[in-house]
């Protein structure tokens, strides 16, 4: 089955500094892979995510990148705020979202003011 | 857009007791449904995938008497936890992919579970 490893567990910034969290998965029949934001006792929010066709995608702060030969994609949150703070979750799937998703272990952001 | 609306959001019960957490897709059918187990500070770990109508595939590890789930209809799935115990103390959340084609996935809000 699938593997997803992720990277930091956990980061400290300053606010207005870049955050850069990396993933790493097996399975290259993977092809969906989205980022979400978990606050404590919440469930997940998806904050972007990329298919497997597109090496790049941004929307406003947040940007996320693939390189399908690597298997591996990463999260950048550029100028953060001290909302950013909570834990995020890389997670990868494939077969047109009839498989579940496969969780990376998550990274809990810290943005200092 | 798409809603899974996840009952009881929390419940304390007595070891040995069996506890039962609904999962209703509002506006969407879903013929998948994806129960997860998120302990403290840990991530998303898939228990189970459930079919309408035909018998859950439990992830490895996985009790299937234990964690028993039923998809009889393409708008509610259950988890019924049996003979709880301390250990199985957990935030329990489900998950269906609202998308047609492709991804849409939805989860419900999510269950902490205490058993004392």
């Amino acid at each position: 089955g699938e593997n997803v490893e992720q990277h930091p567990s956990t980061l400290s910034v300053q606010e207005g500094d870049s955050a850069v969290i990396k993933c790493t998965y097996s399975d290259s029949a993977s092809n969906y892979f989205p980022w979400y934001k978990q606050e404590l006792g919440k469930r997940p929010q998806l904050i972007i995510d990329i298919r497997s066709n597109v090496g790049e995608k941004k929307d406003q702060r947040i940007a996320v990148t693939l390189n399908k030969t690597a298997k591996h994609f990463s999260l950048h949150i550029t100028e953060t705020q001290p909302e950013d703070s909570a834990v995020y979750f890389c997670a990868a799937s494939g077969n047109r979202g009839r498989r579940a998703l496969t969780f990376g272990s998550g990274t809990r952001l810290q943005v200092q003011p | 857009g798409a809603v899974v609306s996840q009952h009881p959001s929390w419940v304390i019960c007595k070891s040995g007791t069996s506890v039962k957490i609904e999962c209703r897709s509002l506006d969407f059918q879903a013929t998948t449904m994806f129960w997860y187990r998120q302990f403290p500070k840990q991530s998303l770990m898939l228990m189970a995938t459930s079919n309408e109508g035909s018998k859950a595939t439990y992830e490895q590890g996985v009790e299937k008497d234990k964690f028993l789930i039923n998809h009889a209809s393409l708008t509610l799935s259950t988890l019924t936890v049996t003979s709880a115990h301390p250990e199985d103390s957990s935030f329990y959340i489900c998950s269906a992919n609202a998308g047609a084609q492709n991804y849409g996935y939805t989860f419900g809000s999510g269950t902490r579970l205490t058993v004392v």
